[in-house]
């Protein structure tokens, strides 16, 4: 079984703080996403990479950063956390080529 | 991408088979539709994928018109644990470098006894 998992499942923090949110799959998938969900507004794509030290923006890149230095690890970085960042942040993984995307627990943020 | 359409919310009685249609009115030669499933605090899973005609497995059905402008996802007999959020996606594979998967809003569906 494809094994995509987030380093919380809850986070607490304060504004200002720097987050960071790893993200680590097991199925050596070539392209790693970050989302965030909030409610009455789905799923909004942040960053993707599909390559190590690829990456390319999403809809809401912005207060948002991303690293990807091993293949298997995904990190989404918050350089100055901010109340309006507090949301449910979800990680998900695939193979090139393939259209269907496999999801962590997600990690539910929040910034007080 | 191709833009998708689905109702915002769908309500059922549980033993109901639910049909759920999303249009996709300017998808591509070479996209795939994939319907995917959500729990609350949960991730999105995979439900099914299809090309065209239909696709049947152990949880769902997906019915595809020739003109591949809409799809519709079926689940027979639904039971409570089938209250969640559905969403339908159309996109091509794509061999030589990332692309991204944009969620919509998806469906919302409650089932009641």
């Amino acid at each position: 079984d494809v094994k995509v998992t987030q380093s919380s499942r809850y986070l607490v923090k304060r504004t200002g703080e720097k987050v960071f949110l790893e993200c680590v799959q097991d199925m050596d998938h070539e392209n790693m996403f970050w989302y965030r969900q909030d409610p009455g507004l789905g799923l909004r794509l942040i960053y993707f990479s599909y390559d190590v030290k690829m990456k390319e923006k999403g809809d809401i890149p912005e207060g948002y950063s991303v690293s990807r230095e091993k293949k298997e690890r995904f990190s989404l970085i918050l350089e100055s956390a901010s109340t309006n960042q507090t949301s449910m942040y979800l990680c998900a993984s695939t193979w090139s080529g393939r259209t269907v995307e496999y999801f962590g627990p997600g990690t539910r943020l929040t910034v007080t | 991408l191709a833009k998708t359409t689905q109702p915002i919310s769908m309500d059922s009685y549980e033993g109901q088979e639910v049909n759920i249609t999303c249009s996709h009115n300017n998808i591509a030669t070479n996209d795939y539709i994939t319907w995917y499933q959500q729990f609350p605090s949960q991730g999105p899973r995979f439900i099914i994928q299809g090309y065209k005609t239909k696709v049947t497995n152990e949880v769902a059905s997906l019915f595809i018109p020739a003109d591949r402008k809409s799809s519709t996802l079926s689940l027979p007999r639904v039971s409570l644990s089938d209250t969640a959020v559905y969403y339908c996606l159309v996109a091509p594979p794509d061999s030589n470098s990332g692309y991204a998967l944009n969620f919509g809003k998806g469906t919302s569906l409650l089932v009641t006894p």
